[in-house]
């Protein structure tokens, strides 16, 4: 079976933190994701990458950046954290470039900025 | 750019009763389509893909949907729920071609009420 790890399941940092998220797959997918969760809004698609070193940016990617340094981590930035950025944050990873795989996910991270 | 609308954010219904929750989509091109379930304090899971060939897909926990492509409709049932199957409940599609981006319904959370 996959498994995508995130680091922490709940996160409190203050408001201008720079703020970094870990998430890690075991199954050597060449895609990974950074989605947010937010209640009646769904999931939302903050940052994608295709490969190492490579990222594109999803539909809300402002106050955010990413890091792929190896296949297997995916690591999400808040550069200076805000009360809007107060979420559930949710990593995932699919195996192929084809819209037909179905993505992994990991467990979450429910972050609040104070 | 595709978009998904899912009906109802809340269906409340009684142990062993039948249930649909409605998804519709917008695209101007071809798309896979996805139900994905969300437990509480979990990560998403896949119910159910529908990528080409039968209208109906069975998908886990006796869950099943059906694609018409008239009615750009991807609705979800189940013939009798269980306790169990309270959770929130996510309709996303993605393009045949271009990048593997997943875009996600509202979510409808399910409750089984006994």
């Amino acid at each position: 079976d996959v498994k995508v790890t995130q680091s922490s399941r709940y996160l409190v940092k203050r408001t201008g933190e720079k703020v970094f998220l870990e998430c890690v797959q075991d199954m050597d997918h060449e895609n990974m994701f950074w989605y947010r969760q937010d209640p009646g809004l769904g999931l939302r698609l903050i940052y994608f990458s295709y490969d190492v070193k490579m990222k594109e940016k999803g539909d809300i990617p402002e106050g955010y950046s990413v890091s792929r340094e190896k296949k297997e981590r995916f690591s999400l930035i808040l550069e200076s954290a805000s009360t809007n950025q107060t979420s559930m944050y949710l990593c995932a990873s699919s195996s192929d470039r084809i819209g037909n795989q179905p993505q992994h996910f990991g467990d979450g991270t429910r972050l609040s900025i104070l | 750019a595709q978009s998904v609308t899912q009906l109802d954010s809340q269906v409340p219904v009684f142990e062993e009763a039948p249930v649909e929750l409605r998804c519709n989509y917008s695209s101007s091109v071809s798309v896979y389509l996805f139900w994905y379930v969300q437990y509480p304090n979990q990560g998403l899971q896949l119910l159910l893909k529908y990528l080409s060939g039968s209208t109906l897909v069975k998908g886990i926990n006796g869950f099943e949907a059906e694609f018409n492509k008239s009615q750009t409709s991807f609705h979800l049932r189940k013939p009798s729920v269980h306790i169990s199957d309270t959770a929130e409940y996510f309709c996303a599609v993605s393009e045949l071609q271009g990048a593997q981006k997943l875009v996600f319904g509202q979510g409808t959370r399910l409750t089984i009420n006994p």
